[in-house]
């Protein structure tokens, strides 16, 4: 079975600092890769997603993750993080060609001024 | 558009009644899916649905959960008896697309409490 594992329960952070949150995921198939965002307050948002292609990609507010096959990982990265950075980040996968979407447990970043 | 739309939004009851939520997708989308948040499962998928069929029911806890979508715009889960490890954010959320590449698109979620 699919499993994503979130091993970063709880980041803490000031302004300006580098963010890198892990992301690991067990399929021995092809994958579709994604980060999904919860600001306080919200719904899940999509920041980014990896298909196929460059496995370095861009999402939006300036945060990027690159997939490395051969660790089974999809870390989010961010050189500089904002205060409004502070939300619970989710990685989720699902095998090629289906639409059962697996989250991880969540990290929760909290970034100070 | 009006996105996912959720009911209740909150909903606190008595242990051994039963609880229905409700889930509007977006219109367009044909897959559904329902998702539990808590603190210590993280989100957890309960089944999901492609063309108003369910597709997925293998995290539903148990018998005391059933899921339904009986036409493309409407979802009801519902929880008979419910049960205080019950409580928790429950989230509908649709997407567009085959091949698991379309975009999950979630509702506010209907916070549960069992007393």
């Amino acid at each position: 079975a699919q499993s994503v594992s979130q091993h970063n329960h709880h980041v803490i952070l000031s302004e300006a600092a580098s963010l890198e949150l892990g992301c690991n995921y067990s399929y021995g198939g092809t994958v579709n890769l994604f980060w999904y965002v919860q600001y306080p307050g919200q719904h899940l948002q999509l920041l980014l997603k990896y298909f196929s292609g460059d496995p370095l990609v861009k999402g939006i507010k300036g945060f990027e993750a690159e997939f490395i096959k051969s660790k089974f990982s999809f870390n989010l990265r961010k050189p500089s993080v904002q205060w409004s950075d502070t939300a619970e980040y989710f990685c989720a996968v699902n095998a090629y060609n289906t639409d059962k979407l697996i989250f991880g447990t969540g990290t929760r970043l909290q970034v100070f001024p | 558009d009006a996105g996912v739309i959720q009911s209740p939004r909150h909903e606190v009851t008595e242990m051994g009644q039963e609880v229905t939520l409700r889930c509007k997708p977006i219109s367009g989308h044909n897959s559904l899916f329902w998702y539990r948040q808590t603190m210590m499962r993280g989100l957890e998928l309960l089944i999901y649905f492609n063309n108003n069929v369910p597709i997925d029911d293998s995290g539903m806890p148990e018998d005391r959960f059933s899921a339904k979508m009986p036409n493309a715009s409407f979802s009801t889960l519902k929880i008979q008896p419910s049960e205080p490890r019950d409580s928790a954010v429950y989230f509908c959320a649709s997407s567009f697309g085959t091949g698991g590449t379309g975009e999950l698109f979630f509702g506010e979620g209907s916070r549960l409490t069992v007393l």
